[in-house]
This record gives structure tokens, sequence and C-alpha cells, in this order.
């Protein structure tokens, strides 16, 4: 059964703290991705990697960092948290197969920003 | 950034009853998907059509992607309970990669 995993279902943090959102898949994808979801907006992608050490800037990545240094695990970095950056954070990944992937997702960590 | 609307955002029916949810772009897709979404959870996808025109059934489910390939659509045939969920549709922009560009979801009701 695919499976993608996410660190924390519920965070809250200060502004100003440097926050790490973890996401792990098992199913060997070269894609991962990370949306924010806020309600009426839908999901917008933040970034995405296509490979280990590579990484793409998505629709909305200010204010985000991202890593991968391997293949399975796929990090979201928010530097200095602000509280425009409350939101649902969901992470996908997807094979490679030239357009029409699913895309697996965790079940999403709440972020609350104080 | 290729954008898709969907409507209604919010919508409530008795179990039953039937449904329809649309999603609209000026923009022209390889492909689109759409997926639902569970509270707490993240999205699943339920379905890619890929040719305009192309109606696919999934038990009381039908998608319908419109022949220019810029809009879909999703009807349910007597929704029940277990219909309720956030339906995002989600056309493939970027065949190279994968990316996925969201409408921002239709929030459906069944109640008992």
């Amino acid at each position: 059964d695919v499976k993608v995993t996410q660190s924390s279902r519920y965070l809250v943090k200060r502004t100003g703290e440097k926050v790490f959102l973890e996401c792990v898949q098992d199913m060997d994808h070269e894609n991962m991705f990370w949306y924010r979801q806020d309600p009426g907006l839908g999901l917008r992608l933040i970034y995405f990697s296509y490979d280990v050490k590579m990484k793409e800037k998505g629709d909305i990545p200010e204010g985000y960092s991202v890593s991968r240094e391997k293949k399975e695990r796929f990090s979201l970095i928010l530097e200095s948290a602000s509280t425009n950056q409350t939101s649902m954070y969901l992470c996908a990944s997807s094979k490679q197969t030239g357009g029409r992937e699913t895309q697996y997702f965790g079940p999403g960590t709440r972020l609350l920003v104080l | 950034t290729q954008l898709l609307e969907q409507s209604p955002q919010f919508l409530s029916i008795q179990e039953g009853e039937n449904l329809t949810v649309y999603c609209n772009s000026s923009s022209v897709f390889s492909s689109l998907q759409w997926y639902r979404q569970e509270p707490g959870e993240g999205p699943v996808l339920l379905v890619t059509v890929v040719t305009g025109g192309e109606v696919k059934k999934l038990k009381r489910l039908t998608f319908q992607f419109g022949d220019a390939r810029k809009d879909s659509s999703l009807h349910i045939t007597a929704a029940q309970p277990g219909d309720t969920g956030l339906y995002l549709c989600a056309g493939v922009g970027s065949v190279r990669w994968g990316k996925l560009q969201f409408g921002a979801g239709t929030q459906v009701v069944v109640t008992p």
C-alpha cells in the first residue's frame, strides 16, 4: 500500500521561529511536492522536486525553502515563520510517467503561527 | 498560471439526490484529474480524463472532459453520506514534471 507520511499533524510555532516540515514516501517516486491549502484558494504549489538535490519553485515560494537530500524525503523549511503562513501544508509524491501521474498525498500538517 | 474555477463552492443535498460539480478554465489542459479530500486527510485521486469529450464512470460518479479540454464536470447520482467531501479538479499543466494546477474545490455535504 502506497504511503506518504508527514512528521506532524499539528504544529504551533511563534513568529520568527524556524520551522521544519518533513515528508517521507515509500514508493520510490521521483517527484515530490509541497502545497499549502487555504479555504477558498485550493491547493497552491510552493516547491517541487524531480530528483535528489533538485528543486523548482512553484507558484508561491516566497518565505519557504526546501531540501531533498534523499529520494524518499522532502523537507519544507520556513526560515522565519510569520502569521500569514498559518495554513494546512500537504506533501505529495508521484512517479514520472510523462504527464498522467497520480499524486499521492500525505495527511497534511496544520500549522498555526502565533 | 492556468486558472481553474470550480462551481459551486458549496453544495448541501439530501441522500438520494443528484449533483453536478463544474470545473472551468480558459486554458487547455493535456489532461484533468478529480480528487476527493475527506476531513483530516490528503486528497485522493478519483479519475484522470485525457481525451476531449471523454466520459468516465466510477460507480455512481460520472466524469466528463469538455471537447476543447478546457472544462470538466463531475456528476453524482443518488448521493450517499459517504460522498461527503471536498472535490478538487486539477489540470496537468506541465507534462514534464506532472505539475498540477488545482481549483479551489467544491465542498459537498450529503445528509441522511
